[in-house]
């Protein structure tokens, strides 16, 4: 059983660039989460997504951010029109479709975004 | 002042010794997570824990739900348990599994 897949794992933009970043969860996972680490800063909670819906945008920058989880493929975070600020290491963790609340998140290796 | 405060943020150890982390919150929560984060970057889910205590091979994590305080214990480390390690609690039963973290503990264990 693969882990949570991140790709890609290092992506470069220019100021003004859109970012796309993938995570595809574990097998039989269907709630994922996208958390931010800016450097030298703890993780911080941005986006938590069941199939085809999100549920908790709550800690997403209000613009240029946004989150899918479709039915078929991967979770994709995207960034439009990307600044130096949103250099970071982005990374997704995926749980089982049980009780929420009640599972361990299990995390991918990241997308470290650098914005030139 | 942060939900999570984890104590202390740096920690120098020789191998060997016994370690401690501590880790307290403010808030109602259903679970707590103690993660480890390589210097590479990526993170590992160590323990999940919501009462009492559990242990996995030379750690140890323990809580009180009481006292909203946990703890993570390394026993006889190594340089290799060198890393970031990071307490993260999740609030609301149903509302979300959002974690809420702790700025972590740079942990580096010297030969």
């Amino acid at each position: 059983n693969a882990g949570v897949m991140q790709n890609p794992r290092h992506l470069v933009r220019r100021r003004g660039q859109e970012a796309r970043l993938r995570c595809s969860p574990m097998k039989g996972h269907s709630h994922v989460y996208w958390y931010r680490q800016l450097p030298e800063e703890g993780l911080k909670f941005m986006v938590y997504l069941q199939k085809e819906n999100i549920i908790d945008e709550s800690g997403m920058p209000k613009e240029r951010f946004s989150a899918e989880f479709p039915k078929e493929g991967p979770s994709i975070l995207r960034i439009q029109q990307v600044v130096r600020g949103d250099s970071a290491a982005y990374f997704c963790a995926s749980s089982p479709p049980s009780l929420a609340g009640k599972d361990t998140q299990y995390f991918g290796p990241g997308t470290r975004l650098t914005v030139l | 002042k942060n939900e999570v405060e984890q104590s202390p943020q740096n920690l120098t150890a020789q191998e060997g010794e016994f370690i401690t982390i501590n880790c307290s919150y403010s808030v109602g929560i259903s679970a707590l997570h103690w993660l480890q984060q390589h210097p590479g970057g990526g993170i590992v889910s160590l323990f999940m824990l919501s009462s009492g205590k559990k242990k996995h091979g030379r750690l140890i994590a323990t809580i009180n739900i009481q006292e909203k305080h946990s703890s993570l214990h390394i026993t006889a480390s190594h340089p290799r348990d060198s890393a970031v390690y990071i307490c993260a609690v999740r609030s609301g039963e149903t509302s979300g599994s959002r974690l809420t973290f702790g700025e972590g503990t740079q942990l580096t264990v010297n030969p």
